[in-house]
């Protein structure tokens, strides 16, 4: 069965520091990996997906992630964080096998400190 | 804005009494999920439907729990004698068919059982 985990629970990074988020999942075929984010009281937003193609993935807002097949591993990368990049992020992943069951990690709370 | 609504926003119930929440994707989402959500964790995948059939369950899923998809469009989710254990934000999903596996959220219903 598919899994996603994603490591550490809380990151805190400084205004214009590097956002590093990391995400590792296991699948026996191809996956299709996906990254959202849920600000308070709101939905989850599409941040980037990667489904086939190019390995490095550009999403909104600055923010984009690698597919490293041999890492088994999709981290989420910004250069420069923003105060407004303050959200829940979460990694999921679903394949052509998984019957359009898409599993979610535990999520990441990223801090932004001024 | 992801064209996915969901009422109630809020719901607070007895233990033991029915609910049922609904979901309005857009027109072109002809694929649509429900997922359950507690704090701390990630989306947990409950149900998938294309257009109105279902045609995934998680094995997770209770038996006082039932989803329906009538005509394809809106969708609910109805749990039978609530319990507490069932407080949680309730998640709807839906995307288009094909190659594309992007899912848009909407707000969620929060449920607290007293």
């Amino acid at each position: 069965a598919q899994s996603v985990t994603q490591l550490g629970s809380h990151v805190s990074v400084s205004e214009g520091a590097l956002v590093l988020l990391r995400c590792n999942y296991s699948s026996s075929v191809p996956p299709y990996l996906f990254w959202y984010v849920q600000y308070p009281n709101q939905g989850l937003q599409l941040l980037l997906k990667y489904t086939t193609g190019a390995t490095l993935v550009k999403g909104i807002n600055g923010f984009e992630a690698e597919f490293k097949k041999s890492e088994t591993s999709f981290h989420l990368t910004k250069p420069s964080a923003h105060m407004s990049d303050a959200a829940e992020y979460f990694c999921a992943v679903t394949d052509l096998t998984s019957g359009n069951q898409f599993y979610f990690g535990t999520g990441t709370s990223l801090t932004v400190i001024p | 804005d992801t064209g996915v609504s969901q009422n109630p926003r809020h719901k607070i119930t007895k233990r033991g009494q029915n609910v049922t929440f609904r979901c309005d994707p857009i027109s072109e989402h002809n694929r649509l999920y429900w997922y359950r959500q507690t704090l701390g964790q990630g989306p947990e995948f409950l149900t998938y439907f294309q257009n109105e059939a279902q045609l995934e369950k998680s094995r997770l899923l209770s038996d006082r729990f039932s989803a329906e998809r009538p005509k394809g469009s809106f969708s609910t989710l109805e749990i039978q004698r609530t319990e507490q254990g069932d407080s949680a934000m309730y998640l709807c999903a839906a995307g288009k068919g094909g190659s594309s596996y992007e899912q848009y959220f909407g707000p969620g219903t929060r449920l607290t059982v007293t």
